[in-house]
């Protein structure tokens, strides 16, 4: 069975300030996706990044980087520099080499105060 | 880029009446979609895959006979929500897979806020 555990429930910072969401994942299969979501208060969810299996190089985009570590299981995603518009709910999620369902972590609140 | 539309965007109703919810994607053909749900300050749980021309299928505890799902065409999945209680009152938001590329990115809809008073 596929697991996405995402332990912190709220993170709350000060702008300007780095932040690292913590993903861990649990799968059987040997190919599989990895994702992060955005999703603000409008509930919508905006797609930030996704990441095979076989692909462990990290990538940075803009304020976004994203550390994808096979041997712990982990998929993190750091904001550098914090906005008060980088407050969200932020998912990691998880699906099989097939692309199809997506097993969600819990998500994390992050809340940026100016 | 692809788009994936959802409608309405929210909907009150009585308790007791069916609500449809329609999915839509815009410029791609989608063999597949997924229907989840979200109570507040919860995650996204999947309810079904919807399969075009096939029966959907239901994860496990959802009750199919209330969560009627219809893939009458490739770009186009509904959610009927049947007899609806307050206990379904949720956020509800669909996603669709893309074939015809060898990316796998879920691209979603802008949800449904379901209040059922």
């Amino acid at each position: 069975a596929q697991k996405v555990t995402q332990a912190q429930t709220e993170i709350s910072v000060v702008e300007k300030e780095d932040v690292t969401l913590d993903c861990v994942y649990e799968t059987r299969d040997t190919t599989y996706y990895l994702f992060w979501y955005k999703q603000p208060p409008s509930g919508e969810l905006v797609f930030l990044i996704r990441r095979n299996s076989f692909d462990e190089q990290n990538e940075i985009s803009g304020r976004y980087s994203w550390n994808f570590q096979k041997s712990t299981s982990s998929f993190n995603f750091t904001i550098t520099a914090s906005q008060v518009v980088d407050s969200a709910v932020y998912f990691c999620a998880l699906s099989g080499g097939d692309g199809n369902k997506l097993v969600f972590g819990a998500g994390t609140i992050l809340r940026v105060k100016s | 880029g692809a788009v994936v539309s959802q409608h309405p965007s929210w909907v009150i109703c009585k308790s007791g009446t069916s609500v449809k919810i329609e999915c839509r994607s815009l410029d791609f053909q989608a063999t597949t979609m997924f229907w989840y749900r979200q109570f507040p300050k919860q995650s996204l749980m999947l309810m079904a895959t919807s399969n075009e021309g096939s029966k959907a299928t239901y994860e496990q505890g959802v009750e199919k006979d209330k969560f009627l799902i219809n893939h009458a065409s490739l770009t186009l999945s509904t959610l009927t929500v049947t007899s609806a209680h307050p206990e379904d009152s949720s956020f509800y938001i669909c996603s669709a897979r893309r074939w015809d590329r060898d990316i796998t990115e879920a691209f979603f809809g802008q949800g449904t806020r379901l209040t059922v008073v």
